[in-house]
C-alpha cells in the first residue's frame, strides 16, 4: 500500500463546475497536509495546506481533512481552463525530517 | 521577490559522467530539501539540510549521490557515474523553520544518454 494515494485520473470537468480531488494516506502520524498544483513541465506550486479536521477555504479552493478516515480532499469551485494541471497531495509525518511524502497526482482537465 | 532558484535548468549527459546541480533557497530559509521526480510520479524525497547540517538521507540516495550545503545557504547535489535510471527532474525546496510550508524551485531536468 502506498503511503499517499490519489486517483491518477484524468478527471475532466466543464468550465464553471466544481472539481473534487481526493487523497488518502496510510500513516496515522501524519499531521500536515498539502495540495500542490503542477503544470506540465513545471515544478510543484503550493496552493493549500491544512492541519486540523474540517474545511479550510482560500478563494475558489477548499481543502477538507478527516483524520479519522485518513482522507484529504481539494475542491475547486468555478473551475477554469487555467486550472488544468496535475494536483499533488502531500503529507508530513510527525517526528520525521519533515519531508513531504507525495501521491502520484491527479490530472485535471477543465473543458471550455 | 526571489524564490528558490536552480541551475542548470536542463542537463544532458552521457552515461558514466558526473553532474552537479545547484540550488539557491529563499533567503533566510534554513531548511533545504532535495527531491527527485520521474514522469507520472510525485516527487520523492532524497535528502534534507537544516542550515549546513545534512540531517536525513533517503535510501534512494545511493553512494553515487552526494549533497552539500557548506555555509547553510546554497546547496549542491552531485551524481557520480550517472546511469540512465538517474534521468529525472531534480527539485529543490526550501522552508523556514516553524512555518511548515515548502516552496519548490523550477527544477533541473537531467537526461542521461
Amino acid at each position: 500500500q502506498k503511503e499517499v494515494e490519489q486517483n491518477s485520473g484524468p478527471l475532466s470537468v466543464p468550465e464553471g463546475a466544481i472539481a473534487s480531488l481526493n487523497c488518502t494516506y496510510s500513516d496515522r502520524g501524519s499531521q500536515s497536509f498539502f495540495w500542490y498544483r503542477q503544470y506540465s513541465g513545471k515544478s510543484p506550486e503550493l496552493i493549500m495546506f491544512i492541519y486540523s479536521n474540517g474545511d479550510k477555504e482560500d478563494g475558489r479552493f477548499t481543502a477538507q481533512l478527516n483524520k479519522a478516515s485518513q482522507y484529504v480532499s481539494l475542491l475547486i469551485r468555478d473551475s477554469q481552463p487555467s486550472d488544468s494541471a496535475t494536483y499533488l497531495c502531500a503529507v508530513k509525518v510527525r517526528g520525521s525530517a519533515r519531508q513531504l511524502t507525495f501521491g502520484s497526482g491527479t490530472q485535471l482537465t477543465v473543458l471550455p | 521577490d526571489t524564490g528558490v532558484s536552480q541551475n542548470p535548468r536542463h542537463k544532458i549527459t552521457k552515461r558514466g559522467q558526473n553532474v552537479t546541480f545547484r540550488c539557491d533557497p529563499i533567503s533566510e530559509h534554513n531548511r533545504l530539501y532535495w527531491y527527485r521526480q520521474t514522469l507520472g510520479q510525485g516527487p520523492e524525497f532524497l535528502t534534507y539540510f537544516q542550515n549546513e547540517a545534512q540531517l536525513e538521507k533517503s535510501r534512494l540516495l545511493s553512494d553515487r549521490f552526494s549533497a552539500e550545503r557548506p555555509k547553510g545557504s546554497f546547496s549542491t547535489l552531485e551524481i557520480q557515474r550517472t546511469e540512465q535510471g538517474d534521468s529525472a527532474m531534480y527539485l529543490c525546496a526550501s522552508e523556514i523553520g516553524g512555518r511548515d510550508t515548502q516552496y519548490f524551485g523550477p527544477g533541473t531536468r537531467l537526461t542521461v544518454l
